[in-house]
């Protein structure tokens, strides 16, 4: 069975600055897909970004980007220039690509604070 | 114009209640999820259905019954509810591609659920 593990449960990071989300996963196999998701307060779930495993350049979307090291089974985002709309938890998950089992498996989170 | 929506969105009930939430979607998908998040915020899925046929099935009571009349709807129905059923509801849902991969999820608000 696949795993998502997010060590740290909370960072912080001044407005404007940059921070690193960290995680790890386990899995035997070789295609799959990671994602950020963000719950703001509101509860949302907002997919943030996307990585398939078999791309090897790493997923980027505005302010945000992955660092994905697929021999580590490391898949962390970094967000630039921090708002302090980007207050929220962040979830990294993991989906086989297998078409049978189309779950996401979720990592326990971790909450982002932005300091002004 | 929400593209996964949840009626209700908080729900309060006393223990031993049978209550239902609705999930509808128009985004056209044709396969929809239910995860639960605890109050540790942790998210797993229970439920998945691709075009009315349900294909994943989490080690749930049985006492948490989906259905699914159409691909635009997913509803769950619980019955005899626990206090440790007390959590949110977030419903999903996905296209899938040739080949049987999955596009992304996208999630509805969430369902609040306490029961006393």
């Amino acid at each position: 069975a696949q795993t998502v593990t997010q060590s740290q449960p909370e960072m912080s990071v001044q407005e404007a600055e940059t921070v690193t989300l960290s995680c790890t996963y386990d899995t035997s196999e070789s295609d799959y897909y990671l994602f950020w998701y963000k719950q703001p307060p509101s509860r949302q779930m907002i997919l943030v970004i996307r990585q398939e495993a078999y791309k090897q350049q790493n997923a980027t979307e505005n302010r945000f980007s992955v660092n994905f090291q697929k021999a580590a089974k490391s898949f962390s985002l970094k967000i630039s220039d921090s708002q302090l709309g980007d207050a929220a938890m962040y979830f990294c998950a993991y989906r086989s690509a297998s078409g049978a089992n189309s779950k996401l498996t979720f990592g326990k989170g971790i909450t982002l604070s932005v300091r002004p | 114009d929400t593209a996964v929506s949840q009626t209700p969105k908080y729900l309060v009930t006393q223990m031993g209640n049978d209550k239902s939430i609705k999930c509808e979607q128009n985004l056209g998908h044709d396969t929809m999820y239910w995860y639960k998040q605890d109050s540790k915020k942790f998210l797993k899925i229970m439920f998945s259905y691709n075009n009315k046929e349900l294909i994943i099935n989490e080690t749930v009571p049985n006492r948490f019954s989906p259905k699914s009349p159409d691909k635009a709807h997913l509803n769950l129905h619980i019955n005899s509810l626990e206090l440790g059923d007390s959590a949110v509801y977030f419903c999903a849902s996905s296209q899938r591609k040739t080949g049987g991969f999955q596009e992304t999820q996208y999630f509805g608000p969430g369902t609040r659920l306490l029961v006393l």
